[in-house]
């Protein structure tokens, strides 16, 4: 069946970066739209990030456009999101989602990942 | 941005009971309403897609409507693995956004 492994979170100070990623099974990876959500406390679900199946679209959160990159690996069934000039409000666990279009972004998410925990902090 | 409010943000019920969580959204997204549910420390589940249509593997407990601004999420005959956050999504207008969230706990 699908799965999704995030890994890669952990404490950072603000201004610093953090490379997390993603491993995908079970299902034809380079097929896929794929994408990072976040929660943070106290506030809702937050799309930050949506990668195309040949990785060659891309497109973010305001909240985030310019700090954050995310990439992908076909060959090896993975994609990332390199966060730089880490703020105490990008605290969050960040999710990896497939998007349930396939190969065009419909920006609903039929998988997750767990979840990896992300805390900016001096 | 389309902003989305859930209420109640928290609710109490039993097991057997029947709930009913709102969405209304910031101005018309037609039928373009989405749900997820999050079991506690586990990934999103998606549930309802366009308001009403069953996730594959989602039981018939779970119905969604509402059309324009307003939504519902009913869930019948409460399960134990009910218990958790869920939450609605707009799929009508980049960013898609998502609601604050609704936890249902146990009574």
């Amino acid at each position: 069946q699908v799965q999704l492994v995030e890994s890669g979170g952990g404490l950072v100070k603000p201004g610093g970066s953090l490379r997390l990623s993603c491993a995908a099974s079970g299902f034809s990876f380079s097929d896929y739209y794929m994408a990072w959500i976040r929660l943070a406390p106290g506030k809702g679900l937050e799309w930050i990030s949506y990668i195309s199946a040949g990785g060659t679209t891309e497109h973010y959160a305001d909240s985030v456009r310019g700090r954050f990159t995310i990439s992908r690996d076909n060959a090896k069934n993975s994609f990332f999101l390199q966060m730089n000039g880490l703020r105490a409000e990008d605290t969050a666990v960040y999710y990896c989602a497939r998007d349930a279009g396939g190969d065009f972004y419909d920006g609903r998410f039929d998988s997750w990942g767990q979840g990896t925990q992300v805390t900016v902090s001096s | 941005d389309i902003q989305m409010t859930q209420s109640p943000s928290s609710l109490s019920a039993s097991v057997g009971d029947s709930v009913t969580i709102t969405c209304r959204a910031s101005e018309s997204i037609g039928y373009y309403l989405n749900w997820y549910r999050q079991k506690p420390g586990k990934a999103p589940d998606f549930l309802i897609f366009a308001v009403s249509n069953l996730q594959s593997g989602v039981p018939s407990r779970f119905s969604g409507g509402g059309s324009g601004t307003d939504f519902t999420l009913t869930i019948n005959s409460l399960q134990p693995e009910d218990f958790a956050t869920y939450y609605c999504q707009q799929t009508y207008s980049t960013p898609y956004t998502f609601g604050q969230g609704s936890k249902l706990e146990i009574k």
